[in-house]
């Protein structure tokens, strides 16, 4: 069955490097997103990308993040200086989708555990 | 800020006994409505996709329903198994024409054998 893949499994990563977060999406889904669970917290939304470029946004997305889906394959969230606070589960998920907004279940991925010193 | 709150946080029911938890999230601008169970150490899997007041789900012995004008949503599990053990997410998107799902905190089950 299809999946969702994501790398790495864990980074341990010192504040103020960058860090880049890689996810293999399930090949024939249109819509991607990156959310984000810090221990003990609710999971949070932070971006979704459709048609190849970002439908939306989060408050947390600020200029520190980016994604980008460079070879129609992998999809990539970058965090450009690391801060304490970005600690956190890392999710990718797709969605087949057919329309704006998409209200298709998501398939997420296992995530990426990112550790900030 | 949408505020979708799960309730209880953990449970912990015998093997063979049903249980059941409450997801509630704001009656209006309603568009849908997830249910993800989550195993440790595993990705969020999707259960149900709820847009329908009133509606009701069923995957085998996990079942939801819907009321939007009240809002909230009970996901009922019948004859619990140690399988079922997981945490439970509700996800709530609006009908503000965005992307974004609202998540509650889950709730915690734990299927004592």
């Amino acid at each position: 069955e299809p999946e969702v893949t994501q790398t790495p499994s864990h980074q341990v990563t010192q504040m103020g490097q960058e860090v880049i977060l890689r996810c293999v999406p399930i090949s024939n889904h249109l819509y991607f997103y990156w959310y984000r669970q810090i221990l003990g917290q609710k999971v949070e939304f932070l971006v979704s990308f459709y048609n190849n470029e970002i439908s939306e946004k989060s408050e947390i997305f600020d200029d520190q993040f980016s994604v980008e889906r460079p070879d129609g394959s992998n999809f990539t969230l970058k965090i450009r200086s690391t801060k304490l606070e970005d600690s956190a589960m890392y999710f990718c998920a797709s969605s087949p989708g057919t329309a704006l907004p998409n209200t298709g279940e998501l398939f997420f991925g296992e995530g990426s555990r990112l550790t900030v010193l | 800020i949408l505020n979708v709150e799960q309730s209880p946080q953990s449970l912990h029911v015998q093997e063979g006994d049903s249980t059941n938890f409450t997801c509630s999230f704001p009656s209006s601008n309603f568009y849908a409505l997830h249910w993800y169970r989550w195993e440790t150490a595993k990705s969020p899997e999707a259960l149900f996709v709820m847009t329908l007041n009133g509606d009701e789900k069923k995957k085998g012995r996990i079942s939801a329903t819907l009321n939007t004008k009240e809002g909230y949503s009970y996901l009922y599990i019948k004859g619990s198994q140690p399988e079922d053990s997981a945490t439970y997410l509700c996800a709530f998107l609006s009908n503000f024409g965005n992307e974004k799902l609202t998540f509650g905190t889950g709730t915690r089950l734990t299927i004592i054998p």
